[in-house]
């Protein structure tokens, strides 16, 4: 969605060293999640960031979400194979009948052992 | 308790014609959503449903349709089925509030020839 913008749209990092995905939206963020996909499967939920300013981290993974609630980090820290995979962030945007979640294009996370 | 069940799982249709894929959210979860990923669109949004009502509809033309049963299971159908909507199609339930994380399905991959 050109509603939400990821960057980068590929990323190939070398097996423990840390990396940031970014997320930026076009219109207020109501709330802002993260999931990561396995080619071909479901999403699977990481994180979910609605206050601005707030951080939720779980195991190396880390994201922000700035005081304006316009964009949002992703970070992994010491990357390791399992991490692997497409990182989408998705955002409640107001439609016609009311909310909706939007998602970016992804970011292909490559980890080199 | 259950995840997202989508059938099928693989779909390989002719060009013209139409095809039923079936979603049935977590028990509880009255909101569905389906999403279309193509590797160069990414995740774009169908439309949602809440209640049997279609709440919210994404850019997509009227060949691609849906609907809800009283057990908040969902359909979508797509007629005259063109090579460009082959696809992975994305179904997602959650509880109908701002905020609340979406559990998705593993997708049904259709191919059309």
């Amino acid at each position: 969605s050109q509603e939400l913008e990821q960057s980068p749209q590929s990323l190939i990092v070398q097996e423990g060293k840390n990396l940031t995905i970014n997320c930026t939206s076009s219109k207020t963020l109501y709330g802002l999640y993260w999931y990561k996909q396995k080619y071909g499967e479901g999403l699977i939920f990481l994180m979910m960031l609605q206050k601005g300013g707030e951080e939720k981290s779980h195991e190396k993974i880390t994201a922000k979400l700035d005081e304006k609630k316009q964009q949002s980090s992703l970070h992994i820290t010491a990357s390791q194979p399992s991490h692997a995979g497409i990182y989408l962030c998705g955002a409640d945007h107001e439609g016609t009948g009311g909310f909706k979640t939007i998602f970016g294009a992804g970011t292909r996370l490559f980890v080199k052992a | 308790k259950a995840g997202v069940t989508q059938t099928p799982r693989y779909l390989i249709k002719t060009r013209g014609q139409q095809v039923t894929l079936s979603c049935s959210p977590i028990s509880g979860h009255r909101s569905v959503s389906w999403y279309q990923q193509t590797p160069g669109q990414g995740l774009q949004f169908l439309f949602e449903y809440f209640s049997e009502t279609q709440r919210n509809k994404g850019n997509f033309p009227g060949r691609f349709s849906g609907r809800q049963f009283s057990n908040s299971r969902s359909e979508m159908n797509v007629s005259t089925l063109e090579l460009g909507d082959s696809a992975l199609y994305l179904c997602a339930s959650s509880l109908p509030a701002v905020g609340t994380e979406a559990f998705f399905g593993q997708g049904t991959r259709l191919t059309v020839v």
